[in-house]
């Protein structure tokens, strides 16, 4: 089955800084790769995906890049904000499946500090 | 639309006692899934259905039993709890698309402790 790797586990930066996570994946059939943010006491709630024809996607401050080739994606972040704050988690699809069974990584606590 | 929604929002259980969460979305959606939230651990499925009647194992299935008589509706059963299933439970939906993925919406949570 799909194994996903997630760094760091914690991520510390200062308001204005940029934060990278990166993820890796298992399965080469995979080709669904989304991000969930989660704040404290919520839901997780998807804020960006990127699916494998594609090697980067951007939506204002945030952007995820894909390399297939080194099963790796990571998500990046621009001039951080306070209400950036939160778990983030990276996930891929048990490989070959055209439905929504993931496997997600272990979450990155991300703490911005004014 | 409500979304998807989830009761009880907390609930404190003995060893041994069964109980059933509560799972309804109102998106029409086929997929559904149960994963648990423990610390430092991620979201791990525990089971999932791709519609009404059919439902299949996801990685953390021993303890827990589902069923799907409606689209609308996926309870997850506890049928004999034990502090190891301390945790936090999230449903969640998503349309299903031949070759294709779709966004996952998750429910708020339910935060169980067994004593």
């Amino acid at each position: 089955g799909e194994n996903v790797e997630q760094h760091p586990s914690t991520l510390s930066v200062q308001e204005g800084d940029s934060a990278v996570i990166k993820c890796t994946y298992s399965d080469s059939a995979s080709n669904y790769f989304p991000w969930y943010k989660q704040e404290l006491g919520k839901r997780p709630q998807l804020i960006i995906d990127i699916r494998s024809n594609v090697g980067e996607k951007k939506d204002q401050r945030i952007a995820v890049t894909l390399n297939k080739t080194a099963k790796h994606f990571s998500l990046h972040i621009t001039e951080t904000q306070p209400e950036d704050s939160a778990v983030y988690f990276c996930a891929a699809p048990k490989g070959g499946t055209s439905y929504g069974k993931l496997t997600f990584g272990q979450g990155t606590i991300l703490t911005v500090h004014p | 639309n409500a979304g998807v929604t989830q009761t009880p929002k907390f609930q404190v259980l003995k060893t041994g006692q069964s109980m059933t969460l509560q799972c309804a979305q109102d998106m029409n959606h086929e997929y559904m899934s149960w994963y648990r939230q423990d610390p430092g651990m991620g979201l791990r499925l525990i089971h999932y259905s791709v519609g009404a009647g059919i439902t299949d194992q996801g990685e953390v299935p021993n303890g827990y039993n589902v069923s799907r008589s409606t689209t609308e509706d996926f309870p997850l059963r506890l049928l004999s709890a034990a502090p190891s299933q301390t945790s936090v439970y999230f449903c969640a939906s998503s349309a299903l698309a031949a070759g294709t993925y779709n966004e996952q919406f998750f429910g708020p949570g339910t935060r169980l402790t067994v004593l």
